[in-house]
């Protein structure tokens, strides 16, 4: 059965304080790695796929790295304006669906 | 393009009544899934369908809950007798699915969710 791990469970920044998130993964097969965010009271929003072990992906103040156990969203200066539950996925080959987990609770502080 | 919609966005039901979840997806998309949320916990994946089938219903408990996507209409997610642990967010996400994948084929969209509570 397919597992996700992510830590920390909450994590708190000061704005400009750069850090990193982490989410461990088990799977059969791995078919795409996926990274989303998710505002209170609002649905996940997609942010990144990652397909194999190297690859990387960047948009604005967000940069996620994939290897074969483990992926990372690193946040560099981070602004009020990140705060968000980040969620990592996992689709494995034989599936469609997306496995969830848990969530990292991002605080940045002005 | 107005992505996922989901109705009601607030249910507020009694226990033992009915719940009925509605969840219209991207233009273009035939694959609908849902999502349940309980407060403070990750997503867990309910039911995986497709125009007028049900591929996986694997994560859809076994009494009370049923799905479906018609050929027309929206998908709805319907759940009979809740009870208190019934209250939940629930969501539904909506694919553009193709056997050969590729860099968005296979992202989920999902909707602003659906919370329901029972009193």
């Amino acid at each position: 059965e397919d597992q996700v791990t992510q830590s920390p469970e909450a994590l708190r920044l000061q704005e400009g304080e750069s850090s990193s998130l982490n989410c461990s993964y088990t799977v059969s097969g791995l078919r795409g790695l996926f990274w989303y965010r998710q505002d209170p009271g609002k649905g996940p929003e997609f942010l990144f796929t990652l397909y194999s072990a190297g690859e990387e992906k960047e948009k604005e103040r967000l940069k996620a790295t994939l290897t074969k156990k483990e992926s990372f969203l690193h946040i560099t200066a981070p602004k009020p304006e990140d705060s968000a539950t980040y969620l990592c996925a996992v689709r494995e080959t034989s599936g469609s669906r997306l496995t969830f987990g848990e969530g990292t609770q991002l605080t940045v502080n002005p | 393009n107005a992505g996922v919609m989901q109705n009601p966005r607030h249910l507020v039901r009694r226990r033992g009544q009915e719940a009925r979840l509605r969840c219209s997806p991207m233009k273009g998309h035939s694959h609908v899934y849902w999502y349940r949320q309980l407060p403070e916990e990750g997503l867990k994946f309910m039911v995986y369908l497709q125009k007028e089938n049900i591929i996986d219903e694997s994560g859809m408990p076994k009494e009370r809950f049923s799905a479906e996507f018609p050929k027309e209409g929206p998908s709805i997610l319907r759940i009979q007798q809740v009870v208190r642990g019934d209250s939940a967010a629930y969501f539904c996400a909506s694919s553009l699915y193709t056997s050969s994948g590729g860099s968005g084929a296979n992202v989920l969209t999902f909707g602003a969710g659906s919370r329901l509570t029972v009193l």
